[in-house]
Parts: structure tokens; sequence; C-alpha cells
């Protein structure tokens, strides 16, 4: 049983669309992690949230960790092709993180 | 500042051929980890270190060895490759405080034939 579900796992998508992807769990986390990975790379961290119903804005990507912190959402605005990439979340109880299987996000040009 | 490197790149190995992964940081961080990712199946520990001389074992650690000898260097060993090691494998390192934010290595693509 996977501890964090990612959805959707593909989501192929037209330049300046809007899209969400989601990151869940029935377990309570201390923090979560969303991660960019682009192909051939490492995943690189985009953002760290901690307190349950906090939102962060990174230019046109808005992240949001549940009041109960068991999930989280990314969203997406006005998606570019430089958007494209497998789009990973990772949830904390200690220092040992758990992470998703990702979502894999196409945006053509 | 080179953060996290990765030697090799690319590898590939014949059934019961030996190897070492080399991951070296250079931000002083005191935590490291070794994932595997594979298509469909996410990113999962191998063995991870909380500090110099120290290793624990994580989802998968079965097949791999690991040393930290040096506060910037984890080595990852494979005694006798199998094909079911063919994977990515990444190396990552974060600071103690902030343990899950973590900074990744570029990655070291293995096939095992």
């Amino acid at each position: 049983t996977q501890l964090l579900e990612q959805s959707p796992q593909f989501l192929s998508i037209q330049e300046g669309e809007n899209l969400t992807v989601y990151c869940n769990s029935s377990s309570v986390f201390s923090s979560l992690q969303w991660y960019r990975q682009e192909p051939g790379e490492g995943p690189v961290l985009l953002v760290t949230v901690v307190t349950g119903g906090e939102v962060k804005k990174l230019k046109r990507l808005t992240f949001q960790f549940g009041d109960a912190r068991k999930d989280s959402s990314l969203h997406i605005t006005a998606a570019q092709p430089g958007d494209t990439g497998l789009y990973l979340c990772a949830g904390a109880r200690s220092y040992i993180p758990t992470f998703g299987r990702g979502t894999s996000l196409i945006v053509h040009p | 500042n080179a953060g996290v490197t990765q030697t090799p790149k690319f590898r590939v190995l014949k059934t019961g051929q030996s190897m070492t992964l080399l991951c070296a940081q250079d931000m002083n961080h005191e935590y490291m980890y070794w994932y595997r990712q594979d298509p469909g199946m996410g990113l999962r520990l191998i063995h991870y270190s909380v500090g110099e001389g120290t290793t624990a074992k994580g989802e998968v650690p079965d097949g791999y060895n690991v040393s930290r000898l040096k506060k910037q260097n984890f080595l990852l060993g494979l005694e006798s490759a199998a094909p079911s090691q063919t994977s990515v494998y990444f190396c990552a390192s974060s600071l103690r405080d902030r343990g899950t934010e973590q900074y990744f290595g570029p990655g070291t693509r293995l096939t095992v034939t």
C-alpha cells in the first residue's frame, strides 16, 4: 500500500491551461515537500509546507497543505512547456521522507 | 559549489559483477540517502546515513551495502549485481534540522545484463 497517493498519474495539456495535481494520504505528516524532476535529472525541491491550511505561491505555482496535514495540492496557472516534468510529493513524519509515485505532466506548445 | 555529485553517470554490468557508486556533497549536510527509481515505482529508499560512520537500512536494502567514512561522501556498493538491480540510482543529502528537504544528485543509470 502506497503511503502517499498522487493523482492523476499522467497529465497532457496545452500551453495556457490550468491544472491541479493531488497528493493524498491517510497519515498525518509534520511537513510535506513538492519536487519537480526533469528527464535525465534528479528531483529539485520546489517548496515545503508545514502548517495545516498553509498556502504557498511560487510564481504560477500554488501549493496548499490540507487542514489535517494529510494531503496537499499543487495548482499551476497558465501552464507553459517549461513546466513539463514529473511532480513528486514527499511526506515526512521524521527525517525520513516517503515519496509518492509522481504525476507526469506534459505541456504542449 | 557543486551541490551533490554522483559518479559514474552510466554503467553496464554483467550479472555477478560488483561495483561502487560514489556520492559527494559539498554543502556540509549531515544526512545522506540512496534511492532507486524504477518506472511506476517512484523513489524507494535503499539506505541512509544520519552522520559520519553511521548507516541504516531503508525500504529496499537487500543486495546493497553502504559506507559513510567521511561526512561528504556516501558510497553504495553492489557485491553481486543482478538484473533486478537495473535502475536509476539517486543520492540525496539534507541538513539535520531540515532533514526532509533533500538535494539530489543527477543520478546513475545502471544496467545489469
